[in-house]
């Protein structure tokens, strides 16, 4: 089945230590998003990228990097410069980035310990 | 800048009961796009509708609907004949139809969410 598989479901992280967070789609869809989501907000763009080899910084970007190698994987790295980085983050697609709906990933809730 | 408002944090209501989400918006462009997600507790945001500002017909989904108002810059949604099952998060989002700043690809902006649970 087509869709968008986020990796892993949880993650623990010491402070200080960098992370990467896996996103990837089987959808043929150019456009990728970074999303984070606090309790009690809404979604905030990290990063996102329109086409392989191209992405974009977000409102929230600070702390955060990522990359576009293949059209399917859009990995976030989480860095020891994010000084808050306990939450919630939701990768998305699109087909492109004219508006069409967003397919979201089932997340991955990472806690600093 | 564009900006999502719903302003109710938390609805209860009882099975089978009608129950209305709000959303308002800001946007400077004339060309723009608003759209539904429903976030059940696994997590993962569900499209549920996406409507653009040059159509304000009201849209029938089954037991959802949803009520556009260009006017009052409202889009709103509702649930007839709650169900358990339609407990979740909704959110409600808007991307602008003109060009991004890379002049590329465009963002959604989300409000905070409405925690909507329905009781049996």
């Amino acid at each position: 089945d087509g869709g968008i598989t986020q990796s892993p479901k949880y993650l623990f992280r010491k402070e200080g230590q960098n992370v990467t967070l896996s996103c990837e789609q089987n959808l043929n869809h150019d456009a990728m998003y970074w999303y984070r989501q606090d309790p009690g907000q809404g979604l905030r763009l990290i990063y996102y990228s329109q086409i392989v080899n191209d992405f974009q910084k977000g409102d929230i970007a600070e702390g955060y990097s990522v990359s576009r190698e293949k059209k399917e994987s859009f990995p976030l790295t989480v860095t020891s410069a994010q000084k808050n980085p306990t939450a919630f983050y939701l990768c998305a697609s699109s087909i492109s980035g004219t508006l069409t709906e967003a397919f979201f990933g089932q997340g991955t809730r990472l806690t600093v310990v | 800048a564009q900006k999502v408002t719903q302003a109710q944090t938390e609805i209860s209501v009882v099975e089978k009961e009608d129950v209305t989400l709000d959303c308002v918006y800001e946007t400077r462009d004339t060309t723009y796009y608003l759209f539904w997600y429903k976030q059940p507790p696994s997590g993962e945001l569900v499209f549920l509708i996406r409507r653009n500002s040059f159509d304000e017909q009201n849209e029938i989904s089954g037991r959802y609907s949803w009520n556009f108002q260009k006017s009052t810059s409202s889009f709103n949604f509702t649930i007839t004949a709650s169900q358990v099952v339609d407990s979740a998060v909704y959110f409600c989002a808007l991307s602008e139809g003109g060009q991004g700043s890379s002049g590329s690809a465009r963002q959604l902006t989300f409000g905070s969410g409405t925690q909507l649970t329905v009781l049996p």
